[in-house]
């Protein structure tokens, strides 16, 4: 058990629709990273928060937007949704520093239909 | 920018032998190199971490990966396979210290036999 806690575990919904992914990092993290893993890109980087605020950002796509809130869980929304958006959604979590590894938690998989 | 390359997609191991899963990097400075396993259907697993020091890093459940500059290799090695190692396996490098992102190599996906 890394300690990072995702919901839910399986999202099965439609194009056009809108979904919201929670997240709730290890306690005592600040950091809270979102990656996206999919059978054509792999594992890909979103967006990293740090203390409630945006810290880096990748490849996301402007339909994507997150936020991390006071008591430092996160979520992913994800809107117009699009048959590629189907994937498995990481968060991973750290302290903040460059030699501090993120864990990683189990992940929502997404299924657009 | 930073990249990772697993050159094996796929490594049919027999239990008891020996494995190494290949990783070569690209990254302007020291790199920090990790190895993460996924197991169906769960979330990544932090095996091992190198960040300075000795080049040969010790990790859970009998991994150890050795760190050569010289190659820009983090390759990850066990002695002696057991069957729940049937896994897919990620090496990542990364953060920076203005860029805290991990970029991962495509995994190399390892089949056990008996």
């Amino acid at each position: 058990d890394s300690g990072v806690t995702q919901t839910p575990k399986h999202l099965i919904t439609a194009t056009g629709q809108r979904v919201t992914l929670r997240c709730s990092p290890r306690s005592g993290d600040l950091s809270v990273y979102w990656y996206q893993q999919s059978l054509d890109q792999g594992l890909q980087f979103l967006i990293q928060y740090y203390n409630g605020e945006e810290r880096a950002k990748g490849n996301i796509l402007e339909r994507f937007s997150a936020q991390q809130f006071p008591d430092l869980h996160s979520e992913l929304n994800l809107s117009s949704l699009e048959l590629g958006d189907s994937a498995l959604y990481f968060c991973a979590s750290s302290p903040l520093g460059a030699n501090q590894p993120q864990h990683f938690g189990d992940g929502t998989r997404l299924s657009i239909l | 920018a930073q990249s990772v390359t697993q050159p094996d997609i796929h490594i049919t191991v027999s239990e008891g032998a020996s494995l190494e899963l290949r990783c070569n990097y690209s990254y302007g400075a020291t790199p920090y190199l990790f190895w993460y396993v996924q197991s169906p259907g769960q979330g990544l697993q932090l095996l091992l971490k190198y960040f300075s020091g000795d080049t040969l890093v010790q990790g859970i459940k009998g991994f150890e990966a050795e760190f050569k500059r010289s190659q820009s290799s983090f390759n990850l090695r066990k002695p002696s396979v057991h069957w729940s190692d049937a896994a897919e396996y990620f090496c990542a490098v990364g953060p920076s210290s203005n860029d805290y992102k991990l970029s991962f190599g495509a995994g190399t996906t390892v089949t056990v036999r008996a």
